[in-house]
């Protein structure tokens, strides 16, 4: 089966924190997605990696980065956390035929 | 430009109804693909089947069933019989080779089975 894993379910922060969410695939795969969810917006792409080391910039990659030192992880990274940043934030990577796998989601409060 | 169009927010069925979820997609390239995914509760986006656009035969997996016309646009779900553990958000995606096959959404469609 294919798997990935986010490092939490669910997150609370503070308003200025630097904020990291963690996402790993066992799959050897080399391209990988953050997405985020919002009610009414439907699910936008942040960032996404095509190698180690490779970055682009999705739809709405204001105030966030990203980290892919290993293949099997992409870390997304809110440099100084805000309040519209509360969301729900989901992690992919792209296996056979273009098709991308999920992760469970973390849902991230901002306070 | 590419577009996913569900114009169905939400939709409520009575168990062992059929429903059917329709989806319309817009893309200038011939070569792309197209998915559902289901969003459960508990929130995690759940790839159902994949459609490349070369391939308009229509599939049937258990209870559920696409309908895929070029024709059209048109990549709809049908589930038969329906189950209360079918109530989750259902979203149709298009990926096509000139956008680096970056996945586009559609606004998903809540479905709703009552016992």
């Amino acid at each position: 089966d294919v798997k990935v894993t986010q490092s939490s379910r669910y997150l609370v922060k503070r308003t200025g924190e630097k904020v990291f969410l963690e996402c790993v695939q066992d799959m050897d795969h080399e391209n990988m997605f953050w997405y985020r969810q919002d009610p009414g917006l439907g699910l936008r792409l942040i960032y996404f990696s095509y190698d180690v080391k490779m970055k682009e910039k999705g739809d709405i990659p204001e105030g966030y980065s990203v980290s892919r030192e290993k293949k099997e992880r992409f870390s997304l990274i809110l440099e100084s956390a805000s309040t519209n940043q509360t969301s729900m934030y989901l992690c992919a990577h792209r296996g056979a035929e273009e098709t991308q796998y999920f992760g469970p989601g973390t849902r991230l409060l901002v306070l | 430009a590419q577009k996913v169009t569900q114009a169905q927010t939400e939709i409520s069925v009575v168990e062992k109804e059929d429903v059917t979820l329709d989806c319309v997609y817009e893309t200038r390239d011939t070569t792309y693909y197209l998915f559902w995914y289901k969003q459960p509760p508990s929130g995690e986006l759940v790839f159902l089947i994949r459609r490349n656009s070369f391939d308009e035969q229509n599939e049937i997996s258990g209870r559920y069933s696409w309908n895929f016309q070029k024709s059209t646009s048109s990549f709809n779900f049908t589930i038969t019989a329906s189950q209360v553990v079918d109530s989750a958000v259902y979203f149709c995606a298009l990926s096509e080779v000139d956008s680096s096959y970056k996945l586009i959404f559609g606004s998903g469609t809540r479905l709703l089975v009552r016992p």
